[in-house]
């Protein structure tokens, strides 16, 4: 199956600082969706970018789909973005399930 | 709608017993799924559902687990003979179908139940 690698593994940050999350897939990408995991295990679908770039509000997403790469931007990082952040694209193994596989995440912490 | 809810939030058992967990789907979300999550990985697809049916199993759903979903609603996923290996966060999601033969443009999860099996 598809191979999803997310970097850095671990990110520590100052408040107010911004940061670049990475997401590599082995294999092309179609559907590619970010989510948010609260330090309490809520996951938080943040953003559905097949192509191309999204912004909502501090955060914003790119997809070079041709490359099998996604990027997840943080600006202004605040304490309530900690958490760890996956990458995932969802696939139809022939039942139409569309299940997600996700990449380990990056674990961040924002520190005030 | 307040989202998926999961019932219980943590669970612990002795080694050996059955559990049972239950997931609420927002209520027009015809798509539901099991993930199970350990510590500092991803979660894994367990088990779909397309309303009642249950379309797709992982390899990772041994014979010990079950699910079920009657009348396309909530859903229930049983654990025998729990073992040691098991202790991991058990996710719901559901989404609604997306255009046909395309799939679902978000997925909403619940918080989990926390099994630990000593």
């Amino acid at each position: 199956g598809i191979q999803v690698e997310q970097s850095p593994p671990d990110l520590i940050l100052q408040e107010g600082a911004n940061s670049t999350l990475r997401c590599n897939f082995s294999d092309s990408v179609n559907n590619l969706q970010w989510f948010h995991q609260n330090p309490w295990g809520q996951l938080i679908n943040l953003f559905y970018i097949p192509s191309g770039t999204k912004q909502n509000g501090r955060l914003s997403a790119t997809t070079v789909a041709t490359e099998r790469y996604s990027l997840l931007y943080i600006s202004s990082s605040q304490t309530t973005d900690s958490g760890v952040y996956f990458c995932a694209d969802p696939r139809d193994s022939g039942a139409g399930s569309y299940q997600l596989t996700f990449g380990k995440g990056t674990k961040l912490s924002v520190i005030p | 709608d307040t989202g998926v809810s999961q019932d219980p939030r943590h669970k612990i058992t002795k080694r050996g017993q059955n559990v049972t967990f239950r997931c609420d789907p927002i209520s027009e979300h015809n798509r539901l799924y099991w993930y199970r999550q350990t510590l500092g990985q991803g979660p894994e697809f367990l088990t779909y559902f397309q309303n009642e049916a249950q379309l797709e199993k992982s390899r990772l759903l041994s014979d010990r687990f079950s699910a079920e979903r009657p009348k396309g609603s909530f859903s229930t996923l049983e654990i025998q003979r729990t073992e040691q290996g098991d202790s991991a966060m058990y996710l719901c999601a559901s989404s609604l179908a997306g255009v046909s033969g395309t799939p679902p443009r978000g997925y909403t999860f619940g918080s989990g139940t926390r099994l630990t099996v000593v």
